[in-house]
């Protein structure tokens, strides 16, 4: 299984809404990784996860909380957000170490009204 | 953080021509990763590339890095509407991959 999956795939919420963003592998991979991607725009990371740590927070603003709860799941639980943060949220894993493929997951579709 | 250039920024051409994109560098890569990224997906690796000189073919795509490992490129034979998509390079450091801008491709059948 070569797969990361998210969901959902499309999401629209209000400005005091809280959801979440769900992302899951199968691969044994110990590093996940969250990207935010605006349209015509590359992939900008948010956040690495490695052996279910933060190691990397990009400077995000906290409306945007990862929470790692096994090495198989990463969640991105949303509050409060801008209709600014609309964008595809995009999950990727690696195996843990340096200068690994990361494989990335088909992306949640975020529309902040 | 190094600069990763692309070009061209878009790219229009008809099916069976032939194309060729660049992601040029500010600095040396330690390594460098193409992908392509279709509407609606995450993006997709196609290759990487570690050895200044290396070339690495994958069907109709030729991969190049650059002797001095400061540039590569992509060319694309007999492109087909299939190959339509964003095509991003992108560089390794440590657990950070850091994307080019980019290159939209449509081909048209």
């Amino acid at each position: 299984d070569t797969e990361v999956t998210q969901t959902p795939k499309h999401l629209v919420m209000g400005m005091t809404n809280k959801k979440s963003l769900k992302c899951e592998q199968h691969m044994g991979h110990r590093a996940m990784y969250w990207y935010k991607q605006k349209a015509k725009k590359p992939p900008e990371l948010m956040f690495v996860y490695s052996y279910e740590k933060l190691s990397i927070n990009e400077s995000v603003p906290s409306r945007f909380s990862p929470e790692c709860p096994n090495s198989s799941l990463l969640n991105l639980h949303l509050h409060a957000l801008q209709p600014e943060d609309s964008a595809l949220y995009l999950c990727a894993s690696s195996h843990a170490g340096l200068e690994e493929t990361q494989y990335f997951g088909p992306g949640t579709r975020l529309l902040v009204l | 953080t190094q600069l990763l250039e692309q070009s061209p920024q878009f790219l229009s051409i008809q099916e069976g021509e032939n194309l060729t994109v660049y992601c040029n560098s500010s600095s040396v890569f330690s390594s460098l990763q193409w992908y392509r990224q279709e509407p609606g997906e995450g993006p997709v690796l196609l290759v990487t590339v570690v050895t200044g000189g290396e070339v690495k073919k994958l069907k109709r795509l030729t991969f190049q890095f650059g002797d001095a490992r400061k540039d590569s490129s992509l060319h694309i034979t007999a492109a087909q509407p299939g190959d339509t998509g964003l095509y991003l390079c992108a560089e390794t450091s440590g657990s950070r991959l850091t994307f080019g801008e980019g290159t939209q491709l449509t081909v048209n059948p």
